[in-house]
């Protein structure tokens, strides 16, 4: 079982829509959450991190459940912009600060 | 522009031939990390220096790949007698000490191994 597992994608919706991704991590020492957006053949890029009590970036909304060991993100009134990949991200307590990254969710907003 | 860079950025050897990869990290940040990336997967932890020290390696780390950090700045990674399943794309990454959980990804070096 992989330590970060993603929905499995693609994501294809229309301009204006909202689209959630999920994630589930093994680890239950895992301490630190955040979502990374990959566009394509580029570098990863920090969207977010999760908080416990969720947190909001404008459009982005981010959710934490560690009872569940769930972490969500939420798009709302998505644009073209943002089609990317969304990667699921985690870092356990004690280790060298290095990130678990899970497969990564393709999304596509289409005109 | 993260301000992390890698060089080269594509490299496409033979079988059997060693490669080297160059990472110039964002020039205060003392952390710096490799991780490979093959398609359709997330990034997958390598190796990580504090400083000059490589602090924690992965098994995925092979004793064909060697990295080094020699004066805490710049960093090579090393792949010798390089096989087809090294074919993937070798990425760099940087934080501050005090800012660990944000981690600044460089371009990427692309390697194709025929």
């Amino acid at each position: 079982r992989k330590e970060v597992e993603q929905d499995p994608g693609p994501f294809n919706v229309p301009e204006g829509a909202t689209v959630a991704f999920n994630c589930t991590y093994s680890n239950s020492a895992s301490q630190s959450f955040f979502w990374y957006r990959q566009d394509c053949r580029k570098e990863p890029k920090l969207l977010m991190s999760v908080y416990s009590s969720g947190n909001e970036d404008g459009r982005f909304t981010a959710q934490l459940n560690r009872a569940s060991q769930y972490i969500s993100l939420l798009i709302r009134d998505s644009k073209l912009s943002d089609s990317a990949t969304y990667l699921c991200v985690v870092r356990a307590s004690g280790s060298a600060r290095q990130l678990t990254f899970g497969s990564g969710t393709q999304l596509t907003v289409l005109p | 522009d993260t301000g992390v860079s890698q060089d080269p950025r594509h490299k496409i050897t033979k079988r059997g031939q060693n490669v080297t990869f160059r990472c110039d990290p964002i020039s205060e940040h003392n952390r710096l990390y490799w991780y490979r990336q093959t398609l359709g997967q997330g990034p997958e932890f390598l190796t990580y220096f504090q400083n000059e020290a490589q602090l924690e390696k992965s098994r995925l780390l092979s004793d064909r790949f060697s990295a080094e950090r020699p004066k805490g700045s710049f960093s090579t990674l090393e792949i010798q007698r390089t096989e087809q399943g090294d074919s993937a794309m070798y990425l760099c990454a940087s934080s501050l000490a005090t800012q660990l959980e944000t981690q600044y990804f460089g371009p990427g070096t692309r390697l194709l191994v025929l």
